[in-house]
């Protein structure tokens, strides 16, 4: 079965500091990939995606992530952060049939809480 | 627009209750998912319906009974709940199910206790 590991659990970092959260999958073949923010009491929110052409692509609050294939890796960024940042990031992944088509269910990481000190 | 709306936002319930929790989406989409998230845990997958029509069920025990009345609207009917079902229940929808490149915009949750 397909998975989706987010190795940190808890970051804690100041502000300004750079920020990069690891996300692997374990699949073979083609998928589209996700990272999602919830931002404590609110709901998730889209920070960028991925699925296909440029591996490095730019989201909302000026994250950005690269895909390498070769890794199974799809790694969040972001150069400097700020206290609004505070909140849980989900990495997710959605296969990608034969035909093109995604599957329905998106396979969520376990998430990686950041807290930023201001 | 990309708003999914969902009520209520809290709820509060008896194992003998019955009670509903109601999403909602006018973007056009035709595919809806339920996800059930519990506290310091990622969302996990319920249900999918695809063009009003259950298209998956992740072995949800049948005290849920999902419900899609039309493309604009998923219901989730709870009864004889356990407390353990307590959690964030979260909606979502996208364009379509198995549609190329698809991308799913989730509500805000309502939020379950079981008492």
């Amino acid at each position: 079965a397909q998975s989706v590991s987010q190795h940190n659990h808890h970051v804690i970092l100041s502000e300004a500091a750079s920020l990069e959260l690891g996300c692997n999958y374990s699949y073979g073949g083609t998928v589209n990939l996700f990272w999602y923010v919830q931002y404590p009491g609110q709901h998730l929110q889209l920070l960028l995606k991925y699925f296909s052409g440029d591996p490095l692509v730019k989201g909302i609050k000026g994250f950005e992530a690269e895909f390498i294939k070769s890794k199974f890796s799809f790694n969040l960024r972001k150069p400097s952060v700020q206290w609004s940042d505070t909140a849980e990031y989900f990495c997710a992944v959605n296969v990608v049939d034969g035909y093109g088509g995604s599957q329905g269910n998106l396979i969520f990481g376990k998430g990686t809480k950041l807290s930023v000190k201001p | 627009d990309t708003e999914v709306t969902q009520t209520p936002k809290h709820l509060v319930m008896g194992m003998t209750n019955k009670k509903s929790l109601k999403c909602e989406q006018h973007m056009g989409h035709r595919a809806m998912y339920w996800y059930k998230q519990k506290a310091k845990k990622p969302p996990e997958l319920m249900f999918v319906y695809s063009y009003e029509k259950l298209s998956i069920n992740e072995s949800v025990p049948s005290r849920f009974s999902p419900e899609c009345p039309n493309s604009s609207l998923l219901n989730l009917h709870l009864h004889a709940l356990q407390p353990e079902d307590s959690a964030l229940y979260l909606c979502a929808s996208s364009p379509r199910l198995a549609g190329y490149q698809e991308t799913q915009y989730f509500g805000p949750g309502t939020r379950l206790l079981v008492l």
